[in-house]
């Protein structure tokens, strides 16, 4: 079945990187995405990469694919208090399916 | 401003009401979905529409009827209300169903308290 881990929490200081680590277990996954959720908000779509590539680079984002282990890391460079909320991994495993959520990594940057 | 609007942001209701919440997208985008997020953060799919008809109908208690008038508006109807519907659910768009088009922008959820 599809199933989607993150670690629950991270604590960092800011100006330090942050690492969020993700893992799944559908191969079939097709686009991985990571979206932030700060306090009461909604969702926003921070960046995806699809399954073919190994990583992707947005200004402070960097995100690493490993499809062999099946593990997904965001990167998070020079973190800023500004950061601090839920970030979720979520993956979709074809054309016309919704995405499969992990449980989401709340981040604590203390400055 | 493009976006995926819903209304009401929060919601304070009695057991047993029923109860919509409205979600618009002007975005163009074919396909939109409902997701239920519970009280541990937890986001699950239930819904969703391409083209107005429903094409993902995940194990959602009948309670629940979503519709969708065309395809900017999906709404989620919901009968006879229970504590246990006490969540924030989202509405999510996104261009199409396949390929790069199929990424999801969310709406700013509705937060629906049942007492």
């Amino acid at each position: 079945g599809e199933d989607v881990e993150q670690s629950l929490f991270l604590s960092v200081r800011e100006g330090d990187s942050s690492v969020i680590n993700c893992t799944y277990t559908d191969s079939s996954s097709t686009y991985l995405y990571w979206y932030k959720q700060e306090p009461g908000a909604g969702l926003q779509l921070l960046t995806y990469i699809f399954s073919n590539m190994d990583m992707k680079q947005d200004q402070r984002l960097t995100v690493l694919l490993n499809k062999k282990d099946k593990h997904l890391s965001l990167r998070i460079a020079d973190t800023q208090t500004g950061d601090s909320a839920i970030y979720f991994c979520a993956e979709t495993i074809g054309a016309g399916t919704a995405l499969i959520f992990g449980k989401g990594t709340t981040l604590s940057v203390s400055s | 401003d493009t976006a995926v609007s819903q209304t009401p942001k929060y919601l304070v209701t009695q057991m047993g009401n029923d109860k919509s919440i409205k979600c618009e997208q002007n975005l163009g985008h074919d396909t939109m979905y409902w997701y239920k997020q519970d009280s541990k953060k937890f986001l699950k799919i239930m819904f969703s529409y391409n083209n107005k008809e429903l094409i993902i109908n995940e194990t959602v208690p009948n309670r629940f009827s979503p519709k969708s008038p065309d395809k900017a508006h999906l709404n989620l109807h919901i009968n006879s209300l229970e504590l246990g519907d006490s969540a924030v659910y989202f509405c999510a768009s996104s261009q199409s169903l396949a390929g790069d088009k199929e990424t999801q922008y969310f709406g700013p959820g509705t937060r629906l308290l049942v007492l």
